[in-house]
């Protein structure tokens, strides 16, 4: 079965440091999404993404977070300048359509210290 | 906001049906998700149920909804060791431009032999 594949599995950056989070979705999947778990806390939703442009974005989303899909296969997450309070498990996930559902990755695991 | 709320643990011995119950906000959402997440696993899509039903079946699955209550279900039947994990409910939000899950804090499932 098809599935979203998350690379790498566990990320530990310097606070500051600039980090890249990649994604490789479902291959016939249009629309894109990036949502984030900080340790005992609820997953929240970070940004989507379709047609190469950002659909919506919550208030988490600010200007120290981008995303792009560089070719046909990947999906990156980048965070400039990171802080210890992005130290969360990041999901990306994948939907056919719009309104159908969404697959995710394993997840990466960034840590900030 | 939209706000999706569950109980943070259940226990049920091997062989029992377990019940995890969510309640939701939003009457708007379309869908409502089950997801599953094991120890150091991704979110795994169980089942999903479109707002215009209130019942929906899946081998061991059962989905009901109450949509005046805003109130979703999953019952697992005959609950084995391997249903240990945990389980997010799932709003699906759409907004202007885009849409969006939101989960709720999930609930941890023990099965005990």
């Amino acid at each position: 079965e098809p599935e979203v594949t998350q690379t790498p599995s566990h990320q530990v950056t310097q606070m500051g440091q600039e980090v890249i989070l990649r994604c490789v979705p479902i291959s016939n999947h249009l629309y894109f999404y990036w949502y984030r778990q900080i340790l005992g806390q609820k997953v929240e939703f970070l940004v989507s993404f379709y047609n190469n442009e950002i659909s919506e974005k919550s208030e988490i989303f600010d200007d120290q977070f981008s995303v792009e899909r560089p070719d046909g296969s990947n999906f990156t997450l980048k965070i400039r300048s990171t802080k210890l309070e992005d130290s969360a498990m990041y999901f990306c996930a994948s939907s056919e359509g719009g309104n159908q559902p969404q697959h995710f990755g394993d997840g990466t695991r960034l840590s900030i210290l | 906001g939209e706000d999706v709320e569950q109980s943070l643990f259940l226990s049920v011995r091997e062989g029992d049906s377990s019940v995890i119950n969510c309640t939701y906000t939003d009457s708007s959402s379309t869908y409502l998700y089950w997801y599953k997440q094991e120890p150091g696993a991704g979110l795994q899509l169980l089942t999903y149920i479109f707002s215009n039903m209130d019942m929906k079946q899946d081998q061991r699955l059962t989905v009901l909804l109450n949509i005046m209550d805003k109130h979703l279900s999953l019952r697992i039947a005959d609950t084995q060791t391997g249903d240990s994990a945990i389980y997010f409910c799932a709003e699906f939000i759409t907004m202007g431009g885009g849409n969006k899950l939101t989960f709720g804090t999930g609930t941890q499932l023990k099965v005990e032999l």
